[in-house]
């Protein structure tokens, strides 16, 4: 049973650039949520996926979105690439908005 | 606005000894709980959770954690560490009563000394 996978494992981009983000949920769940963690931080919410629609954002700004596909997997897209952008990127699922989620390995990108 | 604070930054405990990583949490309404732990560059592994029920919750690799609520505290517990339980964890609070959005506390590195 594979769990949640998030490609690619590694990413590095310039200021001013565009990045999409993948993510795979664990076989049956139907939600993704989408965290950034900066260095020596939390992860922070950043928006929610059901039904292929965002139900849940938190505080970042439009230049971060994304969309869910038909089988679940889902992107994530950050336009206009700022230094402080760079973080990991985590990707969790889970069975329906409220259940526990799992999360992936995370994506870590570098802005420079 | 709900929150959750984990006191420490680190936290050293001998292998064999009991651990404690503390964890107080701010919510309007009734809280989901929860714990994961994050190895180096690896993402986050779910260790428990409290949803309703036992206050004592029991969870993977031996973990257990205790919700008080009169504290606000939801504590990870462990009766004998082991030096693989040296990592980074976090506790996370939901509240069942509003939007669905998980806020995590800034973690709590764990030593677990030979």
């Amino acid at each position: 049973d594979a769990g949640v996978t998030q490609s690619p494992t590694h990413l590095i981009k310039t200021r001013g650039q565009q990045v999409t983000l993948r993510c795979s949920p664990k076989s049956g769940h139907d939600t993704v949520s989408w965290y950034q963690q900066a260095l020596g931080q939390g992860p922070q919410f950043i928006f929610q996926y059901y039904e292929e629609e965002e139900r849940q954002r938190g505080n970042f700004p439009d230049r971060f979105s994304g969309h869910q596909f038909p089988n679940y997997s889902s992107e994530l897209n950050v336009n206009a690439l700022l230094l402080g952008d760079s973080a990991l990127y985590l990707c969790a699922s889970s069975l329906g908005r409220i259940e526990t989620q799992y999360f992936g390995p995370g994506t870590r990108l570098l802005v420079l | 606005a709900q929150s959750v604070a984990q006191p420490e930054d680190q936290v050293n405990v001998a292998e064999g000894n009991p651990l404690t990583v503390k964890c107080t949490y701010s919510v309007s309404g009734n809280p989901y709980l929860f714990w994961y732990v994050q190895y180096p560059n690896r993402g986050l592994q779910f260790l428990l959770k409290y949803i309703t029920g036992d206050n004592l919750v029991k969870g993977s690799y031996g973990f257990e954690a205790e919700f008080n609520k009169s504290q606000t505290s939801f504590h990870l517990k462990k009766p004998s560490a082991l030096v693989s339980d040296s990592a980074l964890y976090f506790c996370a609070v939901r509240d069942r009563n509003r939007d669905d959005k998980i806020i995590f506390g800034k973690g709590t590195r764990l030593h677990i000394l030979p």
